[in-house]
């Protein structure tokens, strides 16, 4: 079936550092792709998603490419914050539900 | 507008009683899902519901989990006889229709 795998945390920054959190996926079809973040304390929110292969979504200094020759859908932010620091998940979208990862938790120190 | 709540937000239990869960979707919005986050095994899907169609229950783990929608609004998921293992988070959603799913806070669901 579906599935969605992510790199293992805790990732530990300390600010301006560059960050990725590597994302990829086994799906039938192409799916659409997204980041949700979850802050302490918070819910669930969309960071970013894309819906078909080369697509790039973005938000708040975060991107992620939709690759399809290598199932991959990774989080990159050019220089963290320590307000960055929260669970990242990666999932698809597969019939009317969502598929997640794990999760990965980042930590940045100023 | 006011965005997903759920209630209660925390909720202690013991082993073998039957908890309510309830969700508010955000007005209008015709999609409400059910998760489960838990340590062991991350965020699952419990179920799906849509307008007036027959919810998708193929991620209720057992049947001790039901879950109802009231005039297509608030939802409840109801746990029977509970287990040790049922402690979780329960997140609730809401999108309209194919679009972005709002998530609410959450219940955390302690069984002792």
């Amino acid at each position: 079936g579906d599935s969605v795998t992510q790199m293992e945390g805790p990732v530990t920054l300390s600010e301006e550092a560059f960050l990725t959190i590597n994302c990829t996926y086994t799906a039938t079809g192409y799916p659409s792709l997204f980041w949700y973040v979850q802050y302490p304390g918070e819910g669930l929110q969309l960071l970013l998603k894309a819906t078909k292969a080369d697509d790039k979504g973005s938000n708040k200094g975060f991107e992620a490419t939709y690759r399809k020759e290598t199932t991959s859908f990774h989080l990159e932010k050019g220089s963290v914050q320590v307000s960055d620091s929260a669970v990242y998940f990666c999932a698809l979208e597969a019939g009317t539900a969502l598929i997640f990862g794990k999760g990965t938790t980042l930590s940045v120190s100023s | 507008g006011a965005g997903v709540s759920q209630s209660p937000s925390n909720k202690v239990t013991e082993k073998g009683k039957d908890v309510e869960l309830r969700c508010d979707p955000i007005s209008g919005h015709t999609a409400l899902y059910w998760y489960r986050q838990s340590l062991g095994q991350g965020l699952e899907f419990l179920i799906y519901f849509q307008g007036n169609s027959a919810p998708d229950k193929s991620g209720l783990p057992s049947d001790r989990f039901s879950a109802e929608r009231t005039g297509g609004s608030v939802s409840t998921l109801t746990i029977q006889r509970t287990q040790q293992e049922d402690s979780a988070v329960y997140l609730c959603a809401s999108s309209s229709g194919a679009g972005e799913q709002f998530f609410g806070p959450g219940t955390r669901l302690t069984v002792l």
